[in-house]
């Protein structure tokens, strides 16, 4: 079956603009997470969401949102871009349940000019 | 505080070389484990996972781990080392507890030298 479907792969954009990425999960899973990786901080959580509901945070600011749809997709939206917002932003899906195994997407890479 | 510790950012080893990258974890429950590799500019792939029952882990691409509960480790071990082995690997652990959440390492980047 499909894996974890992120769009877009790769995309630059000008400081102070805002982004929405997507991210299709792996059919059937209906918790999908988002990560973001950058050099300096490894692998940081941003948020989970679980039957369109948001589940878990990590400790972003709040220019940094998501949401999830009926079919479980997911989009992730950054306002006000800053430099470091340059960075691997990972979608993860799993089933939902504590032990699922967690599949990830091959990540949108942003680029903050 | 629960944390992973991956004490090695990068490792190097030559090609037919075993390998073992350490990981280890304090947390304060029954702990799941899970190895994840990741190829350069790729998502991260599950090599591995331990929940319970025997703690020698057998994965992918030959990879094993084991649990070792007394040292709150859960090293990855690989007798010998390919080229393309080549990529960044992740320790992470969640729990029944965690509230679903992994808790993630910094990773380890593993060299292979010809």
């Amino acid at each position: 079956k499909a894996g974890v479907t992120q769009t877009p792969r790769y995309l630059i954009k000008t400081r102070g603009q805002q982004v929405t990425l997507s991210c299709s999960p792996i059919s059937g899973h209906r918790s999908v997470s988002w990560y973001q990786q950058t050099p300096g901080q490894g692998l940081q959580f941003l948020f989970e969401y679980f039957s369109e509901t948001q589940r878990n945070k990590g400790n972003f600011p709040g220019r940094f949102s998501g949401r999830q749809f009926s079919n479980s997709r997911s989009e992730m939206n950054v306002s006000t871009l800053e430099l470091g917002d340059s960075a691997l932003y990972l979608c993860a899906s799993t089933l939902g349940s504590s032990g699922n195994t967690i599949y990830f997407g091959e990540g949108s890479w942003l680029t903050v000019v | 505080a629960q944390s992973v510790t991956q004490p090695d950012i990068h490792i190097t080893v030559s090609e037919g070389a075993s390998l073992e990258l350490r990981c280890n974890y304090s947390y304060g429950a029954t702990p799941y484990l899970f190895w994840y590799v990741q190829s350069p500019g790729q998502g991260l792939q599950l090599l591995l996972k331990y929940f319970s029952g025997d703690t020698l882990v057998q994965g992918i691409k030959g990879f094993e781990a084991e649990f070792k509960r007394s040292q709150s480790s859960f090293n990855l071990r690989k007798p010998s080392v390919h080229w393309s082995d080549a990529a960044e690997y992740f320790c992470a652990v969640g729990s029944l507890d965690s509230n679903y959440q992994l808790i993630w390492g910094a990773g380890t980047k593993l060299i292979i030298k010809p």
